[in-house]
C-alpha cells in the first residue's frame, strides 16, 4: 500500500521570502501521480500543482514549483515571493497510474502560515 | 467558483438521528468521492463512484450508506452515529483517470452530539 508521508506539521514564512515544504511517499510502482493541494480556511481543496511520475523535468506553476526526486521518493513543494494568501494547510498526495484506480492518499498535511 | 457544491455546510444531529450530505458537480465528471477530514489525520477516502457503479469501499461502516443516482449527484446516508464520526465530509469529483486532478467542494462540518 502507498503512504504519504508530511514531516512538518507546521511551517511559517515571512512575506515575499521562499519556502519549502517536504513530502516523502513509499510505492513499489514506477508510474505514478504526484499533487499538492491546498486547503484555506475556506475549506475547500484546490489543487496547486500536478507531477507525472514518468516526467523528468519538474513542474512549475507560477510560484509554485516542485522538486521531484523519484529514486528518492520526495517531492517537495517551494513557493516563491510569499503572499498572504498563501497561508492554508498544504497536503502532497499520491494516486497511482493504473487504470481505474482513482484514490488519492493524502498525507497529514503541514499548515503554513505566512508572516507579514 | 467551485464547481463542487455540498450542503449543508454545518450539521449538528444526534446520535439517533437519519440526516444526509448531498454533493453536486457541475464539471461534467465521471467520477465521485467522499472523503473523511479529522483533526491531524490524513484524508480518509470512504467511497468511490465511477460511471455511477461504487468501485471502492474502505471498509467503512454501515452506518453510512453512500447513493449515486446519477454522474452528477452524491449522497451521503447517515443514520446512528457516533461521536467520533464528527469531522469534516469532503465531496470530490474527476474526469477519468490518470493526472486529471480531483475537484473538491467546500464539504460538511458533521458534529454528532
Amino acid at each position: 500500500a502507498q503512504t504519504v508521508t508530511q514531516s512538518q506539521p507546521e511551517m511559517s514564512v515571512q512575506e515575499a521570502e521562499t519556502v519549502t515544504l517536504s513530502c516523502t511517499y513509499d510505492t513499489s510502482e514506477s508510474d505514478y501521480y504526484l499533487f499538492w493541494y491546498k486547503q484555506p480556511p475556506s475549506r475547500q481543496m484546490i489543487l496547486v500543482i500536478r507531477q507525472e511520475a514518468y516526467k523528468q523535468q519538474n513542474a512549475t506553476e507560477n510560484r509554485f514549483s516542485v522538486n521531484f526526486q523519484k529514486a528518492a521518493k520526495s517531492f517537495s513543494l517551494k513557493i516563491s515571493d510569499s503572499q498572504l494568501g498563501d497561508a492554508a494547510m498544504y497536503f502532497c498526495a499520491y494516486r497511482t497510474s493504473n487504470f481505474g484506480n482513482e484514490k488519492l492518499t493524502f498525507g497529514t498535511g503541514t499548515r503554513l502560515t505566512i508572516i507579514p | 467558483e467551485t464547481g463542487v457544491t455540498q450542503t449543508p455546510r454545518h450539521l449538528v444531529m444526534g446520535m439517533t438521528n437519519k440526516k444526509s450530505l448531498k454533493c453536486e458537480q457541475h464539471l461534467g465528471h465521471n467520477a465521485m468521492y467522499w472523503y473523511k477530514q479529522s483533526a491531524k489525520k490524513p484524508l480518509e477516502l470512504m467511497f468511490v463512484y465511477s460511471l455511477e457503479e461504487r468501485v471502492e469501499n474502505n471498509s467503512v461502516p454501515s452506518r453510512f450508506s453512500p447513493e449515486c443516482p446519477n454522474s452528477s449527484h452524491l449522497f451521503l446516508h447517515l443514520h446512528t452515529l457516533q461521536p467520533e464520526d464528527s469531522a469534516l465530509y469532503l465531496c470530490a469529483s474527476s474526469q477519468g483517470t490518470g493526472n486529471q486532478p480531483q475537484h473538491f467542494g467546500d464539504g460538511t462540518r458533521l458534529s454528532i452530539l
